[in-house]
Order: C-alpha cells, then sequence, then structure tokens
C-alpha cells in the first residue's frame, strides 16, 4: 500500500493565483482531513470529510475548497492565494471518525505564495 | 477557551537517559489521547494512543501517562538514542461529535550522543 499520498512536492504561486492540492488513499479509509502547519503554530484544521460526498470546515477553512467525489480522493483547492496561505500542507486519513483511530499522514505540500 | 498545550522549548538530553515531553489540555473531556513523532520535512507518524481509563500504556522504550483530573499525559522515551530526536506531537479527540483530531504544537526533542 502506497498510504496517503500528496501532489505536489513543493509549489509557488503568485498572489491571487489558483491551484489545487492533491491527496490520495488507498486505505479505504472513511475519514480525511487537511492541516497546515506553521512555525510555532502547530497543526490546524482546514476542512475534514467522514466520507464521499460529506466534508465540513475545521478552524481555518477561509480561503480552501474541498469536495470528496470518491473514497480515495480529498483535494484542496486554493482559490485565490494570498501570503498568508505560505504553509506545509498535510492530507491524513483514518479508518473511522473515533479519537481511537491512528491517523495517517502524507508527506506535505510545501507551498510559497509571493 | 480550549486548549492543548506542549513546552515550545527544545528538550535537550544526553543519550542514555530519560526524555520526558508534557501534554496539557484546558477545557476538553477528550477519551483518548495520541501521541505523534514529526521529522523534519515529513509528515506526523502515530506512535501510541491511550485511553482515559488506562493511566499508563507501554510499547517498547515509550511509556504514556494520562492523568484525567491534571489534564494531563506525560510522554516518556527510556534509554534516549540520537535516533530518538524529533519532534513529538499530542493529539486529542474532542469528543464535539465533530470527529476532529486536534493537535498541539509538539515538543523537539535533542538527543546528545
Amino acid at each position: 500500500n502506497a498510504g496517503v499520498t500528496q501532489t505536489p512536492k513543493f509549489q509557488v504561486l503568485k498572489t491571487g493565483q489558483s491551484m489545487t492540492l492533491q491527496c490520495a488513499q488507498d486505505m479505504n479509509h472513511e475519514y480525511m482531513s487537511w492541516y497546515r502547519q506553521d512555525p510555532g503554530m502547530g497543526l490546524r484544521l482546514i476542512h475534514y470529510s467522514v466520507g464521499a460526498g460529506i466534508t465540513d470546515q475545521g478552524e481555518v477553512p477561509n480561503g480552501y475548497n474541498v469536495s470528496r467525489s470518491t473514497t480515495e480522493d480529498f483535494p484542496l483547492r486554493l482559490l485565490s492565494a494570498a501570503p498568508s496561505q505560505t504553509s506545509v500542507y498535510f492530507c491524513a486519513s483514518r479508518e473511522g471518525q473515533g479519537g481511537y483511530n491512528e491517523q495517517f499522514f502524507g508527506p506535505g505540500t510545501r507551498l510559497t505564495v509571493l | 477557551s480550549q486548549k492543548i498545550e506542549q513546552n515550545s522549548e527544545a528538550l535537550n538530553i544526553q543519550e542514555g537517559k530519560t526524555a520526558t515531553l508534557t501534554c496539557n489540555y484546558t477545557n476538553y473531556s477528550p477519551a483518548y489521547l495520541q501521541w505523534y513523532r514529526q521529522d523534519p520535512g515529513r509528515g506526523p507518524v502515530f506512535l501510541l494512543l491511550i485511553r482515559e481509563n488506562e493511566k499508563e500504556k507501554r510499547k517498547e522504550r515509550l511509556k504514556v501517562t494520562f492523568d484525567t483530573t491534571l489534564k494531563q499525559s506525560l510522554f516518556h522515551i527510556t534509554a534516549s538514542q540520537p535516533a530518538d530526536s524529533a519532534t513529538y506531537l499530542c493529539a486529542l479527540d474532542p469528543l464535539d461529535s465533530s470527529y476532529k483530531l486536534i493537535f498541539g504544537s509538539g515538543t523537539r526533542l535533542l538527543v546528545r550522543p
């Protein structure tokens, strides 16, 4: 199993550009989520999904959209990039919704917005 | 307000000693608490989970305690090695039916040879 995969690994955008960060998992996990990680701020939840067709907002959803058309894929869209969105983005999945399930993380996407 | 706090200062210890990392939380009542390891440039990796009715959990050189009265978890690495150098994150399920996993900001551990 590849686990959780993310593309691209690195990306530089100009302010106002849009892009999609891709995330896929091959473990048939129902729960998927996106985090951003900034120095001293830890992992902050952007959006999450409890199954195909179901998404909800996390702590910092503004400026990001998500969709979940399949169990495997959970892309994150930046509609109009801003320098404040410069961060490292992690996608994660887990088998179920409960806090007793370990969460598997992707390798991350390092995004710089100029 | 709800908070999860981990020491932001790096913990610097000598190889062979026991490292102890702290996770404190406020205004949460989690049923589970998890610990993860993160190496530079990589995603976090799950290490251990402890339930609220478990006082202690062990896995090889790792030990986690969970004190729901103090609202604190301690993470111990015994006989530490330079390869244990990493950032360690705690996480909890806020049990608000949102199914979120909320993370602390992590503590960096440096083990000197």
